[in-house]
């Protein structure tokens, strides 16, 4: 049911600047805040964006989050090995009437 | 520090009912600051929102699943649950629970635990 769209994949050398996209509507993007989230492999999701370019506390600013209309982004810069995982937009859907997630974008560090 | 543990059993046999269990520490689930929700995720595919729960008994559901599911919330034991009827194989995921600070995204996680639907 996943009605947000990212690529399946993407990938950059230690230090390079990776950038991931997250493809929505209007009744979820575009009228309401984004959220990304890291899941390292075998252990739970963790926030990394909230409010479209907010950080939690302990999130490196290497991670940024921008939104335009119905599509966002996440950039990861001076990228690390330890940044390796799969990220997760998410937004509220006003249409269904609840949260949805992307398709997920696996980073790879080469 | 605040925690979320998920338990419940690990095994459910096709069309019984599913239900776990989480238990918060280091905040309560009373707090009108809060939402509590669960969300899970299938082997090898994207995490899947599966409803929400405000202290006032407010629950607001993943539609595709809204006839077959439940979360409730236990006060006395600082305990918020899942329960999920008639089960079959494509229920089979990693489940987990999260605070939601509402705006502010779901900002702490449980660790998850496997829940496998076969007979």
């Amino acid at each position: 049911q996943s009605v947000l769209t990212q690529p399946p994949s993407a990938s950059g050398t230690p230090g390079q600047r990776v950038t991931i996209s997250c493809s929505g509507s209007s009744s979820n993007i575009g009228s309401n805040n984004l959220y990304w989230y890291q899941n390292l492999p075998g252990t739970a999701p963790k926030l990394l964006i909230y409010g479209n370019y907010q950080r939690p506390s302990g999130v490196p600013d290497r991670f940024s989050g921008s939104k335009s209309g119905t599509s966002a982004s996440l950039a990861i810069s001076g990228l690390q090995s330890e940044d390796e995982a799969d990220y997760y937009c998410a937004a509220w859907d006003d249409t269904l009437s609840g949260f949805v997630f992307g398709t997920g974008t696996k980073v790879t560090v080469l | 520090q605040v925690q979320l543990q998920e338990s419940g059993p690990g095994l459910v046999k096709p069309s019984q009912t599913l239900s776990l269990t989480c238990t918060v520490s280091g905040d309560s689930v009373s707090s009108r600051s809060y939402y509590w929700s669960w969300i899970r995720q299938p082997a090898g595919e994207a995490l899947e929102w599966i409803g929400r729960i405000y202290i006032s008994g407010l629950t607001e559901y993943n539609s595709s699943l809204k006839t077959r599911v439940t979360i409730s919330i236990d006060t006395s034991k600082n305990q918020f649950s899942l329960r999920l009827n008639s089960v079959t194989a494509a229920d089979t995921a990693v489940y987990y629970c999260a605070r939601d600070f509402g705006l502010n995204g779901m900002d702490v996680w449980g660790q998850g635990t496997t829940v496998t639907v076969s007979s």
